[in-house]
């Protein structure tokens, strides 16, 4: 079946510190990508979405995040966290079942920021 | 602007009665869809719409229903036969469901609890 893994339920950085989320998918075909981020109580905003152009895929609020089809990776990173970036973040993949594509979540990664 | 808007925002339900959750859209897109968030479990598809008149059970669809009679609603039930309804319901529409790089505009949530 086809998955979505997240690599931390939580992950902790300082502020001012590089922010790494992890997300690897099981596809056998290339697919669409995206990251989407959550505050608490308000639904999903999206972030980036990777579409098959460029591998670096550049998003809102200073975030980015590099396909690599070899390691079926799309990892979401920021140079620099800002105390605003506490949320919780989700990894979703594009994939076809029959004549239609539906979004594959990841279980989420709550990342947060420590002064 | 366009977008979708979900009430009520906060719910409280009896034990025994049915509550429905509104779902509204003007993005003009053909696909709606109903998830369900737990801590830590990400989010879980209850229903989706691909047109209006349609709709397919997702993967937790037990005591809830849908209706789409206009394709801008897409409001949800829960019924007494849900024996855990408390969590936050999230509403989505995506522009095609035959689409797959469009990714979804989600709602702003409802959160619902049993009392």
């Amino acid at each position: 079946a086809q998955s979505v893994t997240q690599l931390g339920s939580h992950v902790s950085v300082s502020e001012g510190a590089l922010v790494l989320l992890r997300c690897n998918y099981s596809s056998s075909v290339p697919p669409y990508l995206f990251w989407y981020v959550q505050y608490p109580n308000q639904g999903l905003q999206l972030l980036l979405k990777y579409t098959s152009a460029a591998t670096l895929v550049k998003g809102i609020n200073g975030f980015e995040a590099e396909f690599k089809k070899s390691e079926t990776s799309f990892h979401l990173t920021k140079p620099s966290a800002h105390m605003s970036d506490a949320a919780e973040y989700f990894c979703a993949v594009s994939l076809r079942q029959d004549s239609n594509y539906q979004l594959i979540w990841g279980a989420g990664t709550k990342l947060i920021i420590k002064p | 602007d366009g977008g979708i808007t979900q009430s009520p925002k906060y719910l409280f339900r009896k034990e025994g009665q049915n509550v429905t959750l509104s779902c509204e859209q003007n993005l003009n897109h053909d696909a709606m869809y109903w998830y369900r968030q737990d801590p830590g479990q990400g989010l879980r598809l209850i229903y989706y719409s691909q047109i209006v008149n349609d709709f397919q059970k997702g993967d937790i669809a037990e005591g809830y229903s849908v209706s789409r009679e206009k394709k801008e609603s897409f409001p949800l039930t829960v019924t007494s036969a849900q024996k855990n309804p408390t969590a936050f319901y999230l509403c989505a529409s995506g522009k095609d469901r035959a689409q797959s790089n469009y990714g979804y505009t989600f709602g702003s949530g409802t959160r619902l609890t049993v009392v």
